[in-house]
């Protein structure tokens, strides 16, 4: 089993629509917990960290439920400029700086 | 400013030889990290380096990989005896000083051995 599993899509959305997805880890001892963006053969950047109170940044919402050991993330209003795939990523407490990330969820945004 | 740099962007080789792939981190960054990235999956942790020293390489594969840093600025992660199952995306990240710094990627080196 992948200590990170996310649902590959593709999800084919609409501009404008709002879209969800869900990623769930298998280590409980897991403490740092981060959604990143990667386009098509680019790097991946940073998207935004991972609260247990939940965070907002703009169009884009994390949630963390700790007892479910699951992640998500919301983004409302889609634009063309949010197709990408989006790595689920989490990090143990007595190794932060290894960073494990899930196979990436693919989002495309059609006009 | 500038980010993380690797070089070459492509490399293509033959199995069972030797490569060598360099990764030029951001200026004053003190932590440095090779990840391997298949396709169709996350990148997966191969060995983080704390200035000169390998802090951890619990990630890499086997004894053909090894990876240095011997100034505490760029590395070179080095593949013996290529094979064809070492073909991926190698990408380098660094951070300001370590454990719980934002990590940049640079854009990685795509090894593809026939």
């Amino acid at each position: 089993r992948k200590e990170v599993e996310q649902d590959p899509g593709p999800f084919n959305v609409p501009e404008g629509a709002t879209v969800a997805f869900n990623c769930t880890y298998s280590n409980s001892a897991s403490q740092s917990f981060f959604w990143y963006r990667q386009d098509c053969r680019k790097e991946p950047k940073l998207l935004m960290s991972v609260y247990s109170s939940g965070n907002e940044d703009g169009r884009f919402t994390a949630q963390l439920n700790r007892a479910s050991q699951y992640i998500s993330l919301l983004i409302r209003d889609s634009k063309l400029s949010d197709s990408a795939t989006y790595l689920c990523v989490v990090s143990a407490m007595d190794s932060s700086y290894k960073l494990i990330f899930g196979s990436g969820t693919r989002l495309l945004v059609r006009p | 400013g500038a980010g993380v740099s690797q070089t070459p962007s492509n490399k293509v080789t033959e199995k069972g030889k030797y490569v060598e792939l360099r990764c030029d981190p951001i200026s004053g960054h003190t932590a440095l990290y090779w990840y391997r990235q298949s396709l169709g999956q996350g990148p997966e942790f191969l060995i983080y380096f704390q200035g000169t020293g390998a802090a951890d390489d619990s990630g890499l594969p086997n004894d053909r990989f090894f990876a240095v840093r011997p100034e505490g600025s760029v590395s070179t992660l080095k593949i013996q005896r290529t094979e064809r199952g070492d073909s991926a995306v190698y990408l380098c990240a660094s951070s300001l000083t370590g454990p719980g710094d934002e990590q940049f990627f640079g854009p990685g080196t795509r090894l593809t051995v026939l």
